[in-house]
């Protein structure tokens, strides 16, 4: 079955960087798109960022772009988030999730648990 | 970017009962629109894809509608299992945009 493990988060300082891991397995991860979505603590789920299948395409939110970069190693089933000039709003439960599709523009329809990014001095 | 205005933020209902739940675009978005359930502790999982079609396993009192800019999520007969926040979300165009939420609560 399909399988999504976060992993990267813990407490970081403001200005800081952290970089999260998706290990993917259960399904050929080189064939579909994936997204990284987020939640802060009691709020709502926020949209962050989508890689195509390839790689070749990369969307982001407005919050993150510029700071965040979405990538993915298709030979270890592995996909990334490296998170630059972290803020204090940045605090969220981060998700991976599988796209329904290869490309771009496609909702998600597996999840991983997330993994909890906590940015405090 | 397109808005996603969701309604209510939050409703109390009876086992049994219809439950509605909106969800408007600040601009067209085709059927490009999911609905996501999310329980406390858990990820969220998709209940509905493409306004309309039914994610494989759920059960059939979940049901999607809409078009463009107004889509609606019913429960046909609540149940005890329902109980949870749901979310809608568009994917016509980036970024992609999830709606503020709603609660169901137990009455």
């Amino acid at each position: 079955q399909v399988q999504l493990v976060e992993s990267g988060g813990g407490v970081v300082q403001p200005g800081r960087s952290l970089r999260l891991s998706c290990a993917a397995s259960g399904f050929t991860f080189s064939s579909y798109a994936m997204h990284w979505v987020r939640q802060a603590p009691g709020k709502g789920l926020e949209w962050v960022a989508i890689i195509s299948y390839d790689g070749s395409n990369k969307y982001y939110s407005d919050s993150v772009m510029g700071r965040f970069t979405i990538s993915r190693d298709n030979s270890k089933n592995t996909l990334y988030l490296q998170m630059n000039s972290l803020r204090i709003e940045d605090t969220a439960n981060y998700y991976c999730a599988r796209a329904d599709g290869s490309g771009s523009y496609y909702n998600m329809d597996c999840w991983g648990q997330g993994t909890l990014v906590t940015v405090s001095s | 970017d397109i808005q996603m205005t969701q309604s209510p933020p939050s409703l109390s209902a009876s086992v049994g009962d219809r439950v509605t739940i909106t969800c408007r675009a600040s601009q067209g978005v085709r059927n490009d629109l999911a609905w996501y359930q999310q329980k406390p502790g858990e990820a969220p999982k998709r209940l509905m894809y493409a306004a309309s079609s039914l994610q494989s396993g759920v059960p059939s009192r979940f049901s999607g509608s809409g078009s463009g800019t107004e889509f609606t999520l019913t429960i046909s007969s609540l149940q005890p299992e329902d109980f949870a926040t749901y979310y809608c979300l568009q994917h016509n165009s980036h970024p992609f945009t999830f709606g503020g939420g709603t609660k169901v609560e137990i009455k």
